[in-house]
């Protein structure tokens, strides 16, 4: 079946470690997306791809970081720099830009 | 003011009641429109994409969109108790050389058996 896997579903980390969520796809999506999602509070954009080797920073890119060397992976780094990392994490991909978000199941991380 | 606005709820309604639920939004520029279907501890999942205003209908659900007051809303009838969920709708907006959805903060729906 095609999706989007993200892993691990939960993660544990102590304050000013960084740690790296992992998303993969296999629709064979050119975009992919990483949002942040708070109680209360709609989906926010963190980082955007649109091609390999290319990404441009979302609406709260800061302590964030990302790469995408594969038009599969897009993993996205909380660094010790992000002031309140415990989030639930979605990433998404579209075939093109203006398309549909499909999304992942999420990674839970809490940062104590 | 924030750029996609919904009522949070939660809203309850008995099994088989028609639901409403509604967005507004700040920006004209919009014209895509969608809503997607959120699960306890999982992704959001697409219900729905519209362009532009008018009603487009899938099964149970009817979005509906009106452009001249900026209000969306997506329609279930006969609500089963499995439509329990928050909805989230989301303008497409224009960014730079691309788009990015703007997504509201959910409505919960609770559907009792």
């Amino acid at each position: 079946d095609g999706g989007i896997t993200q892993s691990p579903k939960y993660l544990f980390r102590k304050e000013g470690q960084n740690v790296t969520l992992s998303c993969e796809q296999n629709l064979n999506h050119d975009a992919m997306y990483w949002y942040r999602q708070d109680p209360g509070q709609g989906l926010r954009l963190i980082y955007y791809s649109q091609i390999v080797n290319d990404f441009q920073k979302g609406d709260i890119a800061e302590g964030y970081s990302v790469s995408r060397e594969k038009k599969e992976s897009f993993p996205l780094t909380v660094t010790s720099a992000q002031k309140n990392p415990t989030a639930f994490y979605l990433c998404a991909s579209s075939r093109q830009e203006n398309s549909p978000l499909h999304f992942g199941n999420g990674t839970r991380l809490t940062v104590t | 003011q924030k750029e996609v606005e919904q009522d949070p709820g939660p809203l309850s309604v008995p099994e088989g009641a028609i639901v409403s639920l509604n967005c507004t939004y700040s920006n004209s520029a919009f014209q895509y429109f969608m809503w997607y279907r959120q699960y306890s501890r999982k992704g959001p999942e697409l219900l729905m994409y519209t362009y532009s205003s008018g009603n487009k209908e899938d099964g149970r659900f009817t979005a509906q969109v009106d452009k001249s007051s900026k209000y969306i809303s997506l329609f279930i009838r006969d609500s089963q108790p499995s439509d329990s969920a928050t909805y989230l709708c989301a303008p497409l907006a224009p960014m730079d050389s691309s788009y990015k959805l703007i997504f509201g903060s959910g409505t919960r729906l609770l559907v009792r058996p």
